[in-house]
Parts: C-alpha cells; sequence; structure tokens
C-alpha cells in the first residue's frame, strides 16, 4: 500500500515565523488533502491538492505529484496555528485515504 | 452544506460494557463513510468504511464493528470494551462520485475504566 511520510514530526517556533511542512509518498495518487488538528481534536480541512499549488490566506500548499510530496507553507504563525498537521493521500480507485503520523506545529507568544 | 454529526462528545465506560457510536451526515446522498480512531498523541487509524447501505470493510481485526443502516447513519459498536478500545473516535464522509475530498466529524472521546 502507499506509505506516507511527514516531516518534521515536531517544530516549534516563534509568533511571527514562517514554516514549511513536507509530505512524502511512495505512489502515484490522485487525491492529497491537508488537515489540521486543532487542541480540541477537530480536524479541519485545509487544502484538496493533488497537484499544482494554492493559497488561502496565510496558508499555502504546492503538491508535485510526478515526484511524490507536498509542502503545506505557513506565513507569519500566529499561536492559533498550533496543533497537529496531517497529510493523507488516496489512490484513483480507491475509497480511503492514507494518513501520514502529522506535523506537531506549536507557536510560542 | 452538508454538516457530519457524531455523539456522544464524550463517553466513560468500565471494562466489558458495550459500546455504540452514531454518526449522521446531512446534505448529500450516498456518501462514503468512514470510522477512524486516534489514540492519545498519534496518527489516525481506519477502522470501517462504507461505500452503501449495509456495505461494511473492516481495516483492523478487533472486537469493534460498524453497521449502516441508513445510507446518511453509521454506528461503531461493541459488546465488550477493553482497556485498549479508549481513544478518539471520528467518522468522515466522502461525496460518492466527486472528489475525492474527506470531511470529519467532530469526534467521541472514549475512555474505558
Amino acid at each position: 500500500g502507499i506509505q506516507v511520510e511527514q516531516s518534521p514530526p515536531d517544530l516549534i517556533l516563534q509568533e511571527g515565523a514562517n514554516s514549511t511542512l513536507r509530505c512524502n509518498f511512495s505512489d502515484s495518487v490522485n487525491n492529497l488533502q491537508w488537515f489540521h488538528q486543532n487542541p480540541w481534536g477537530q480536524l479541519i480541512n485545509l487544502f484538496y491538492i493533488p497537484s499544482g499549488t494554492k493559497q488561502n490566506g496565510r496558508l499555502s500548499a504546492t503538491t508535485v505529484a510526478t515526484e511524490r510530496y507536498s509542502l503545506l507553507y505557513i506565513s507569519s504563525s500566529q499561536t492559533t496555528d498550533s496543533g497537529v498537521y496531517f497529510c493523507a493521500v488516496g489512490a484513483t480507485s480507491a475509497s480511503k485515504i492514507i494518513f501520514g503520523s502529522g506535523t506537531r506545529l506549536s507557536i510560542r507568544p | 452544506s452538508q454538516t457530519i454529526h457524531q455523539w456522544p462528545a464524550t463517553l466513560v465506560q468500565p471494562v466489558g460494557s458495550p459500546l455504540s457510536l452514531e454518526c449522521t451526515v446531512e446534505g448529500t446522498s450516498n456518501p462514503n463513510l468512514y470510522w477512524y480512531r486516534q489514540a492519545a498523541g498519534r496518527g489516525l487509524q481506519l477502522l470501517f468504511y462504507s461505500v452503501g447501505i449495509g456495505q461494511i470493510s473492516s481495516e483492523v481485526p478487533q472486537n469493534l464493528s460498524a453497521s449502516r443502516p441508513q445510507d446518511r447513519q453509521f454506528i461503531l459498536s461493541s459488546k465488550k470494551l477493553l482497556l485498549s478500545d479508549s481513544g478518539f473516535y471520528l467518522c468522515a464522509w466522502r461525496a460518492f462520485g466527486v472528489t475525492y475530498e474527506q470531511y470529519f466529524g467532530p469526534g467521541t472521546r472514549l475512555t474505558v475504566t
């Protein structure tokens, strides 16, 4: 099955800093999502991005499907950005998606 | 718009007791439905998924079971809970035939004592 690796596993930054989170996957996919799990456990959809680049405010994501990786950029970090960021991927015919182990981001005020 | 509900939000149950968690989706038809479990500080583990009424695929052998009695209702059950069943249970849905994007419910935090 598809393997998903996220890096780094943990990241501690000061408020206002920028960060880049990476997701590598082992096989061709046509479904890739980024989620943010807040401290209350809610999983929030950030991007559906099987290829290309998208931006939403201070967040942007890029997926290079041919090289099997995706990057999530967070600029001007705020304390509310803290939590765990998950990447999840799926193949064309699959009914399920595979999650990476996540990156735990802590933003210090 | 689509909405997903889960209840209860929190649950404390003794070892050996039964379990029933319910998930319902509004605003869509024939969704794919999923149950995940997340242990404290860990990633998400897919437990079951369903592509239609009465159709259940199990990903992990365990003492849990799932049922889909109606199109937009997904139930997770156990006859006898184990300590290892403690965790955060999340239900998710995906619209059939559209993008593959999944959306998650608010979750149920289960503590088995």
